[in-house]
């Protein structure tokens, strides 16, 4: 059965903290993404990476960083965390191939305070 | 660049159909989605329809693909209390890498 996991369903913050988002997928999935949701706004993305140490900004890269050390993890950086960030976080994987078929985490609600 | 519109909200009868209606903007599209989003739960892959085809049909689920109008629809069959959830659309276009643009979502309320 495959498998994201996200490190935290839950997690409140405070205004300016450095914030940590984990996500991990047990497919050997090359390309991985980091997705915020909110209500209105459906899914946007944020970074994705197709290989280890490689990463590309998505629509809405502004305030965050991520890194790729090694191929099934996927890490999401608020590197001073803000209200406007307060938001539904989703991590995604897929097979490089034909269908694109993403494979999505439970999410991660983060509340910045 | 890439759109992708739906309406948000639909609320039907258990036992009637649904069709929930998708717009996207970009005329290369490869592949186009619905993923089902269940309360507290991330998304999940329902169906896809390549871009050369016109109808897909699964189960109780039927996709329809309209390439001049650039309009994709989701219909459900005899909608159960379960089929409660939000709906996304997306399309996905050939390029470098894999991106996949999403819709706004559709939330979809069963009444019992």
């Amino acid at each position: 059965d495959v498998k994201v996991t996200q490190s935290s369903r839950y997690l409140v913050k405070r205004t300016g903290e450095k914030v940590f988002l984990e996500c991990v997928q047990d497919m050997d999935h090359e390309n991985m993404f980091w997705y915020r949701q909110d209500p209105g706004l459906g899914l946007r993305l944020i970074y994705f990476s197709y290989d280890v140490k490689m990463k590309e900004k998505g629509d809405i890269p502004e305030g965050y960083s991520v890194s790729r050390e090694k191929k099934e993890r996927f890490s999401l950086i608020l590197e001073s965390a803000s209200t406007n960030q307060t938001s539904m976080y989703l991590c995604a994987s897929s097979l490089s191939g034909i269908d694109n078929e993403q494979f999505f985490g439970p999410g991660t609600r983060l509340t910045v305070l | 660049g890439e759109d992708v519109e739906q309406s948000l909200f639909l609320s039907v009868r258990e036992g009637d159909s649904s069709v929930i209606n998708c717009t996207y903007t970009d005329s290369s599209s490869t592949y186009l989605y619905w993923y089902k989003q269940e309360p507290g739960a991330g998304l999940q892959l329902l169906t896809y329809i390549f871009s050369n085809m016109d109808m897909k049909q699964d189960q109780r689920l039927t996709v329809l693909l309209n390439k001049k109008d650039k309009h994709l629809s989701l219909r459900i069959a005899d909608t159960q209390t379960g089929d409660s959830a939000i709906y996304f659309c997306a399309e996905s276009i050939t390029g470098g890498y894999q991106k996949v643009t999403f819709g706004t979502g559709t939330k979809l309320q069963v009444i019992p």
